[in-house]
């Protein structure tokens, strides 16, 4: 069955540091998430990317965060400075062109671990 | 930012016995409701699309209602099993996901 992979599955990084998280979504997809979840909060939404574009992004999502489709597969996520609060574990999730409007179904990945010491 | 709220937080049945837990959403302007399923170090895991208030979705064991406008839904697991145990995150869909903090349910054999 297609799946979602990510790598790392667990980055270590010092605070300062620029991090690209990388993430290869399901072949046909066309539609690309991040989420992250900082330990004991909820799930969180970061950013949205359809047709090399950012289609959405939250109030969290700022200039130090950036994402990239560089080459068909790859989906990245680079964080340019890293901050101490930015530990946490970021998901990777794509959807189809059939899976959209109030289905909306997102295919996660397992997670990278990012920590910031 | 929308609220979802899910309880209880933590769950511990015996294997065999039946469970279920809530999702609370707002119910104003309800697009619609995902379950997922969700394992340690694997990727959460689709389970249901709840889109129409009094829909009711089936998987196996599993099985969830939808109740859009006082604004919950409900996840039941019939004859839990030790294979269960895994964290079911609901999210609300209104343009992008919101996620609840997710029922962590743990079945003894």
């Amino acid at each position: 069955e297609p799946e979602v992979t990510q790598t790392p599955s667990h980055q270590v990084t010092q605070m300062g540091q620029e991090v690209i998280l990388r993430c290869v979504p399901i072949s046909n997809h066309l539609y690309f998430y991040w989420y992250r979840q900082i330990l004991g909060q909820k799930v969180e939404f970061l950013v949205s990317f359809y047709n090399n574009e950012i289609s959405e992004k939250s109030e969290i999502f700022d200039d130090q965060f950036s994402v990239e489709r560089p080459d068909g597969s790859n989906f990245t996520l680079k964080i340019r400075s890293t901050k101490l609060e930015d530990s946490a574990m970021y998901f990777c999730a794509s959807r189809g062109d059939r899976d959209g409007g109030a289905k909306n179904i997102q295919y996660f990945g397992a997670g990278t671990r990012l920590s910031v010491l | 930012i929308l609220n979802v709220e899910q309880s209880p937080q933590s769950l511990h049945v015996q294997e065999g016995d039946s469970t279920n837990f809530t999702c609370s959403f707002p119910s104003s302007n309800f697009y619609a409701l995902h379950w997922y399923r969700w394992e340690t170090a694997k990727s959460p895991e689709a389970l249901f699309v709840m889109t129409l208030n009094g829909d009711e979705k089936k998987k196996g064991r599993i099985s969830a209602t939808l109740n859009t406008k006082e604004g919950y839904s409900y996840l039941y697991i019939k004859g839990s099993q030790p294979e269960d145990s895994a964290t079911y995150l609901c999210a609300f869909n209104f343009n992008k996901f919101y996620f609840g903090s997710g029922t962590k349910l743990n079945v003894k054999p």
